[in-house]
């Protein structure tokens, strides 16, 4: 079991936009600005796609946003594309005994 | 562009150690200010953070796996290597290296990573 809970699935239509929770506690999500969320496609290694609750590395298109919200961040995708089907991973700083936690991971399936 | 490449047996038997070693090409382990980092995946299954080390040895691993956990880094080979021992079923995941940037550098993210590679634990 993860330490950092998103749900299992999401799904939305092309040009729609979705959001996918990752909830946390105190000790991680809400304690630090310190969550990062990472896009995985099948078979593929995971690319870091927002960091430090909402920053964008370049070349990650600006349909990708995050934010939080007590012990709840969120990641949403706008004007969904296909090739935005993927698993999304959250990730939290968890404090200098534990490090790092992350989400068990959401398919979004783009129908 | 840097580049992460890991390695090792893909099958190991139970009780016994894993080993992995990261080659990293297109910047210096040494000169970067980042830490670098093991994370696995189980089939199906989500993200694990293993642990990290930097180039002067510094470690930090996952309490849960402190244990039997240990990482190495050499900065003249550019590679970093992981070890974890009295291995089982539940140690079968796909294990990448990644760069981790931390609270030294004011965020925390991995941002770079390796392609993985599958290791199965397996009589």
């Amino acid at each position: 079991q993860s330490a950092l809970t998103q749900p299992r699935s999401v799904s939305g239509s092309p040009g729609q936009s979705v959001t996918i929770s990752c909830s946390g506690t105190s000790s991680d999500v809400g304690g630090y600005n310190y969550v990062s969320w990472y896009q995985q496609h099948p078979a593929k290694a995971p690319k870091l796609i927002i960091y430090d609750v909402t920053k964008r590395p370049s070349g990650v298109p600006d349909r990708f946003s995050g934010s939080k919200s007590g012990n709840t961040a969120s990641l949403t995708i706008s004007g969904l594309q296909p090739e935005d089907e993927a698993d999304y991973s959250c990730c939290s700083f968890a404090g200098t005994y534990t490090y790092v936690v992350f989400g068990g991971g959401t398919k979004l399936t783009v129908l | 562009q840097l580049q992460l490449q890991e390695s090792g047996p893909g099958l190991v038997k139970p009780s016994e150690t894993l080993s992995l070693t990261c080659t990293v090409s297109g910047g210096s382990i040494s000169r970067s200010n980042h830490y670098w980092a093991w994370i696995r995946q189980p089939p199906g299954k989500g993200l694990e953070w293993v642990g990290c080390i930097f180039d002067n040895g510094d470690t930090y691993y996952n309490p849960s796996l402190k244990s039997r956990v240990s990482m190495s880094v050499d900065t003249s080979k550019n590679q970093l290597s992981l070890r974890v021992s009295s291995v089982t079923a539940a140690d079968t995941a796909v294990y990448y290296c990644a760069r981790q940037a931390t609270l030294r550098l004011n965020t925390y993210k991995f941002d770079s990573w390796g392609q993985g590679t599958l290791v199965t634990v397996s009589s």
